[in-house]
């Protein structure tokens, strides 16, 4: 079974921009819950999405924005982009039972210059 | 509100070596709790997990966390380390059902072969 495929890799913007971020959960997950990496701040939840709904959200500015399809691809976008927005975001999916665990991608290295 | 510490920030062990990380976790309902880990180069993978019942859960590769209820802790442990072993471990709970995890800062362990 594939895994969690993130696309793209790495992307380099500079600040002002706008970056859509892009995540293909393993089939037959319905959920995708997004993660910010960075190395002051760890690991923090960005939000979660199921079923094309916005089910949890972490504390993070309106700049940072998702949505799921039907398919259960979710995009991730960033507005106005920052210098501190540089991170590694990451991407995981599960099937949204109440005792299931995540599986996380390999995630996109974003660097605003 | 709910967080997770982890107090070794960097471990260094030589092999066959025992290994015990230390996670406190901050939630006073029903708590989900993990071990996820991160070698070089790789995305993050899960070690174990914990749900319900026997407090003692092992997972991958040798390694073990107990979970007591009324130290808040979920302490991963493994009798003899490694080279392969080295990597960064990330603890993560959350609240039942609610997949969004809050992630501990890690703890990067190294093993001197």
């Amino acid at each position: 079974k594939a895994g969690v495929t993130q696309t793209p890799r790495y992307l380099i913007k500079t600040r002002g921009q706008q970056v859509t971020l892009s995540c293909s959960p393993i089939s037959g997950h319905r959920s995708v819950s997004w993660y910010q990496q960075t190395p002051g701040q760890g690991l923090q939840f960005l939000f979660e999405y199921f079923s094309e709904t916005q089910r949890n959200k972490g504390n993070f500015p309106g700049r940072f924005s998702g949505r799921q399809f039907s398919n259960s691809r979710s995009e991730m976008n960033v507005s106005t982009l920052e210098l501190g927005d540089s991170a590694l975001y990451l991407c995981a999916s599960s099937f949204r039972e109440n005792y299931n665990e995540q599986f996380f991608g390999p995630g996109t290295r974003l660097t605003v210059l | 509100a709910q967080s997770v510490s982890q107090h070794n920030h960097h471990v260094i062990l030589s092999e066959a070596a025992s290994l015990e990380l230390g996670c406190n976790y901050s939630y006073g309902g029903t708590v989900n709790l993990f071990w996820y880990v991160q070698y070089p180069g790789q995305h993050l993978q899960l070690l174990l997990k914990y749900f319900s019942g026997d407090p003692l859960v092992k997972g991958i590769k040798g390694f073990e966390a107990e979970f007591i209820k009324s130290k808040f802790s979920f302490n991963l442990r493994k009798p003899s380390v490694q080279w392969s072993d080295t990597a960064e471990y990330f603890c993560a709970a959350e609240a039942a059902g609610a997949n969004n995890l809050f992630f501990g800062t890690g703890t990067r362990l190294t093993v001197i072969p």
